[in-house]
């Protein structure tokens, strides 16, 4: 149980397009999901906490503009890379919070690769 | 504030030998630890969690750690390690301030694993 998908795993796209990756949970029903960015050979960092039907939550640093977060369902949670950069080249990690289980828990999912040319 | 120190950036350890990646952690609240596993390209297995219970936490793989609140470390340790067990591994405290219903994550740099045959 607890399984987190991510769909595009891998996209490459033109500098100025946009992008949408989706965040679904296959099992279980998360009213909060939460965006990560994982530079390579470094640590994940949390871009922001999508909470079903409400805005999205974004750290210090993140423009909400650039990085739009919808959380329709509870079961999907989007992340658009709006007008992409080649500096948005990144591997963006989507978790998920169960709501029948303790706060502190998130489960991962495997992760897209984004590419910007 | 909860923070989090992975001592090593890279450790390398010779098959059949034990494994130690040190972490330590600040925090002002009683905290819930996790080691998290990351192979190449791929997204976040938990490997195993502390959450106030017993102070030795038994995980996957064979791996555990040890909760020492006098020296605010939770080090992961296997005794034997495997060719598979090459991997980035992340230690992460969760946020439980403001009664815990955040539950953010908070993700320590990273500590590359290598494995020699």
């Amino acid at each position: 149980g607890a399984v987190v998908s991510q769909h595009p795993s891998r996209v490459i796209c033109k500098s100025g397009t946009s992008v949408k990756i989706e965040c679904r949970s296959l099992d279980f029903q998360a009213t909060t999901m939460f965006w990560y960015r994982q530079f390579p050979k470094q640590s994940l960092m949390l871009m922001a906490t999508s909470n079903e039907g409400s805005k999205a939550t974004y750290e210090q640093g993140v423009e909400k503009d650039k990085f739009l977060i919808n959380h329709a369902s509870l079961t999907l949670s989007t992340l658009t890379v709006t007008s992409a950069h080649p500096e948005d080249s990144s591997f963006y990690i989507c978790s998920a919070r169960d709501v029948r289980r303790p706060s502190y828990e998130q489960y991962f999912g495997p992760g897209t690769r984004l590419t910007v040319t | 504030a909860q923070s989090v120190t992975q001592l090593d950036s890279h450790v390398s350890v010779s098959e059949g030998t034990p494994v130690l990646l040190r972490c330590n952690y600040s925090s002002s609240y009683s905290p819930s630890l996790f080691w998290y596993v990351q192979h190449p390209n791929k997204g976040l297995q938990l490997l195993l969690k502390y959450t106030s219970a017993a102070t030795l936490v038994k995980g996957i793989n064979g791996f555990e750690a040890e909760f020492k609140k006098s020296e605010t470390s939770f080090h992961l340790t296997k005794p034997s390690a495997h060719m598979s067990d090459a991997a980035e591994y992340f230690c992460v405290v969760s946020d439980n301030s403001n009664g815990g219903s955040q539950g953010n994550l908070i993700f320590g740099k990273g500590t590359k694993l290598s494995v020699k045959p």
